[in-house]
């Protein structure tokens, strides 16, 4: 199958910094990714769309200015949690659509806001 | 909107076969698909329905019946590895239509017990 990766798998930072989290298809190109959140023994969320060349698309709930997204190229999508707080503390994964519409997840990156 | 609801803990025996049953309730359908998550893990791909029925992959099948908005997983000959929790999910509508959410439900955690 398709794969996904996603860097970093894990990241520990402070209060008050900035993370970023690429999301990259390795084998086909994805015109739309999706990031996701996940607190612990809790379903996936939706957090928003990307699609490349636009805007995200965020889903109600969810601040644009402060997980901003940036889908560059056919192969990347970035997600930026600016400002980190504790609370921000999550499993964040994403995941790329293919031509034919399967989804395709990355291994995900395990956020600890300090 | 769109909701699932699923159980939230199933335990069986190695050997055994086991079911999860998932109902939905959505604005617009476009099938029924299944995943599976480790814990600390991304969610694996098992299934997908689009049409009533029966759809078998190996130990696992999956049902669905769009009349009921009704659906399960079916775990045979269950194994020490099948412990995870499993969810189902409505996912995206096709490709031109981007404001379809992909939602998850609550999932189910299996314990497979010797």
């Amino acid at each position: 199958g398709a794969v996904v990766s996603q860097h970093p798998s894990r990241v520990i930072c402070k209060s008050g910094t900035s993370v970023k989290i690429e999301c990259r298809s390795l084998d086909f190109q994805a015109t739309t990714m999706f990031w996701y959140r996940q607190f612990p023994k809790q379903s996936l969320m939706l957090m928003a769309t990307s699609n490349e060349g636009s805007k995200a698309t965020y889903e109600q709930g969810v601040e644009k200015d402060k997980f901003l997204i940036n889908h560059a190229s056919l192969t990347l999508s970035t997600l930026t949690v600016t400002s980190a707080h504790p609370e921000d503390s999550s499993f964040y994964i994403c995941s790329a659509r293919t031509s034919s519409d399967t989804q395709y997840f990355g291994p995900g990156t395990r956020l600890t806001v300090l | 909107g769109q909701s699932l609801e699923q159980p939230s803990e199933v335990t069986a025996v190695e050997g055994a076969i086991v079911q999860i049953n998932c109902t939905y309730q959505t604005s617009g359908f476009y099938g029924l698909s299944w995943y599976q998550q480790h814990d600390g893990g991304a969610p694996t791909f098992l299934s997908y329905n689009a049409l009533d029925g029966l759809e078998e992959t190996g130990r696992f099948s999956s049902f669905l019946s769009r009349s009921d908005s009704y659906g399960y997983l079916l775990l045979q000959e269950l194994q020490m590895k099948d412990s995870a929790s499993y969810f189902c999910a409505v996912p995206p509508s096709p490709r031109d239509n981007y404001g379809q959410n992909f939602v998850f439900g609550p999932g189910t955690r299996l314990s497979v017990l010797p």
